[in-house]
């Protein structure tokens, strides 16, 4: 398996409260995403990386801000969450180099009350 | 835009029938990806197969097989002799081939497959 770690992997939050996801690589890939899930829509890309501190927005970015200070993480923050947020978020990696397939972790289920 | 059509949103089928998962897509970029992504009732994404543009040659994979028509903006799936295993959720998926879009990807809503014992 990829070795790719979402946290938390579950979280009960109110609206308005801010909610930081951290992914976690150990594959030194250069490129990471950031995906959202719900029903009727597949997967829907918010934010991605494109390398240390190099991000830019993706289909559904409102609402929503990243961060990667290192190659191994990419922090997805909730400034203030609704429950609009309310979803499965999944993280994943790729890297043109290494020829390797886009890869995706285990997925985070936020709730926003 | 990029845009993935999977126009089944369910399919229902008896253990051992062969079932076809459609996939549409739309871009205007040449160099372009093209995947099948499964999730089980587990959760995870996994992934199936990559084809670029380039390649349309089909694969055949044990059960599995992909038919990729560029004249028609088509990526098709195969089960053949379908299984209760394969009961899941199906993606499929358009992704970008160069500069710093790398990797990102356009999603179909997914094809709920049941696979009936």
């Amino acid at each position: 398996d990829a070795g790719i770690t979402q946290s938390p992997r579950h979280k009960v939050t109110e609206t308005g409260t801010p909610v930081t996801l951290r992914c976690h690589q150990t594959e030194n890939h250069r490129y990471m995403y950031w995906y959202r899930q719900d029903p009727g829509h597949g997967l829907r890309l918010i934010h991605y990386s494109y390398g240390v501190k190099d991000t830019d927005k993706g289909e559904v970015s409102d609402g929503y801000s990243v961060s990667r200070s290192k190659t191994e993480d990419f922090l997805l923050t909730l400034e203030s969450a609704t429950s609009s947020q309310t979803s499965v978020y999944f993280c994943a990696i790729s890297d043109r180099d290494s020829n390797q397939p886009q890869h995706f972790g285990d997925g985070t289920r936020l709730s926003i009350l | 835009a990029q845009k993935v059509t999977q126009a089944q949103t369910e399919i229902s089928v008896v253990e051992k029938e062969d079932v076809t998962l459609d996939c549409v897509y739309e871009t205007r970029d040449t160099t372009y990806y093209l995947f099948w992504y499964k999730q089980p009732p587990s959760g995870e994404l996994v992934f199936l197969i990559r084809r670029n543009s380039f390649d349309e040659q089909n694969e055949i994979s044990g059960r599995y097989s992909w038919n990729f028509q560029k004249s028609t903006s088509s990526f098709n799936f195969t089960i053949t002799a379908s299984q209760v295993v394969d009961s899941a959720v199906y993606f499929c998926a358009l992704g970008f081939g160069g500069g710093t879009s790398y990797g990102k990807l356009t999603f179909g809503q997914g094809t709920i497959l049941t696979v009936h014992p």
